[in-house]
């Protein structure tokens, strides 16, 4: 299967700062997403971005497939991002959805 | 108006015994799956279904035996549960089985004792 690595494993920040996560991933991509999961155990949908740049109020994600890595962004973070960041690629297998170890973050006020 | 919905939420049982646990979708996808989420939060595909047929099953126990009754819905049944079942169990769908978004229901935290 795909390999999917995700840097770092832990991020503790200081509400107000900005980050950067990573998703390094081993196969051609047909679909990517990122995922929180929040401390409730919901897995909320990101972002959908196979490729190119999205962006959602203070978060934002590029793919850059032909390298084979995703970046999160999140910025200004708040109480509420904390939580697991999760990416997922399907690959050249259609249907399964590889998911990475994740991040965890924390934002401390 | 829960896209994806799972019930139930939370499920405590004996070791040896036999559950269920259901998965609706209002989205008007084609294909439903069950994940799997470990200890350690790590995800893993168990079973795909596209239009109510099968079309991936992971190196996943015989105990476990998914149905669809219709496109709508997707249940797992897990015979004779062991303590290593425990995990959280996700229910998802999307639109085709490749190349389009998933969405995720809440879970179903089963604790085996």
């Amino acid at each position: 299967g795909i390999q999917v690595e995700q840097s770092p494993p832990d991020l503790i920040l200081q509400e107000g700062a900005n980050s950067t996560l990573r998703c390094n991933f081993s196969d051609s991509v047909n679909n990517l997403q990122w995922f929180h999961q929040n401390p409730w155990g919901q897995l909320i949908n990101l972002f959908y971005i196979p490729s190119g740049t999205k962006q959602n109020g203070r978060l934002s994600a590029t793919t850059v497939a032909t390298e084979r890595y995703s970046l999160l962004y999140i910025s200004s973070s708040q109480t509420t991002d904390s939580g697991v960041y999760f990416c997922a690629i399907e690959g050249s297998t259609l249907g399964r959805l590889y998911f990475g170890r994740g991040t965890q973050l924390t934002v401390w006020p | 108006d829960t896209a994806v919905s799972q019930t139930p939420k939370y499920l405590v049982t004996q070791m040896g015994n036999d559950k269920s646990i259901k998965c609706e979708q209002n989205l008007g996808h084609d294909t439903m799956y069950w994940y799997k989420q470990d200890s350690k939060k790590f995800l893993k595909i168990m079973f795909s279904y596209n239009n109510k047929e099968l079309i991936i099953n992971e190196t996943v126990p015989n105990r476990f035996s998914p149905k669809s009754p219709d496109k709508a819905h997707l249940n797992l049944h897990i015979n004779s549960l062991e303590l290593g079942d425990s995990a959280v169990y996700f229910c998802a769908s999307s639109q085709d089985p490749g190349g389009t978004e998933a969405f995720f229901g809440q879970g179903t935290r089963l604790t085996v004792v």
